[in-house]
């Protein structure tokens, strides 16, 4: 399985943009890069996913690196619900997900 | 559209006993996973069942088994339960077909064996 990287933990201030990075130098060009999270006391939630170009949805964009060993996850202006485990997942077709230990994400109101 | 729901949301079991969890997917997913989640290993997939066949299995010894029925509902059963078992139990559904690989969770069960 290819892996990803992502910091243990992030802090953003309330009302902010927010940059969740992950690096995934060895993806294959098949891979799909796709963004999860967990907030408190619940299941993971899928926020974005994304091949070469950069994509956007009502939760978040997602920006990929041209050479696509990295990408980042933004969220526009964080608010408290979204303190979250946010991961970063690498995924080709039916593949199960494998989750890593994630970016806890802590917003300071 | 009602969401992957799933049951029990608690559960207390002992050692040695076994137990059954139920999961229902969001009406048309045919895709059912299940994955446990323990503070130490984090999140771990456990296995995938697609129109009643398992697809895919997790490094999970051969306690841990499932089954998914015609109308797509699945469950989980752990056998002879150890106090390791004690986890957050989720499953999660997804639409089979076209470029969509988004899974969509239930709000896990939780297992305590003691």
């Amino acid at each position: 399985d290819a892996k990803t990287t992502q910091p243990n933990s992030m802090e953003s201030n309330e009302e902010e943009p927010v940059h969740l990075p992950c690096n995934h130098s060895t993806i294959s060009g098949t891979d799909y890069i796709h963004w999860y999270r967990q907030l408190p006391s619940q299941g993971p939630e899928y926020v974005i996913h994304g091949l070469t170009s950069n994509v956007n949805n009502r939760m978040a964009s997602l920006a990929i690196a041209e050479d696509r060993k990295s990408s980042t996850l933004i969220l526009h202006r964080a608010t408290l619900r979204d303190a979250a485990v946010y991961y970063c997942i690498l995924l080709f077709g039916n593949e199960k997900l494998t989750f890593g230990t994630g970016t806890r994400l802590t917003i300071i109101p | 559209k009602a969401g992957v729901t799933q049951t029990p949301r608690y559960l207390i079991k002992t050692r040695g006993q076994q137990v059954t969890l139920s999961c229902s997917p969001i009406s048309g997913h045919r895709s059912v996973s299940w994955y446990q989640q323990t503070p130490g290993q984090g999140l771990q997939f456990l296995f995938e069942y697609f129109s009643e066949t398992q697809r895919n299995k997790g490094n999970f010894p051969g306690r841990f088994s499932g089954r998914q029925f015609s109308n797509s509902r699945s469950e989980m059963n752990v056998s002879t339960l150890e106090l390791g078992d004690s986890a957050l139990y989720l499953c999660a559904s997804r639409f089979v077909g076209g470029r969509s690989y988004e899974q969509y969770f239930g709000p896990g069960t939780r297992l305590t064996v003691t």
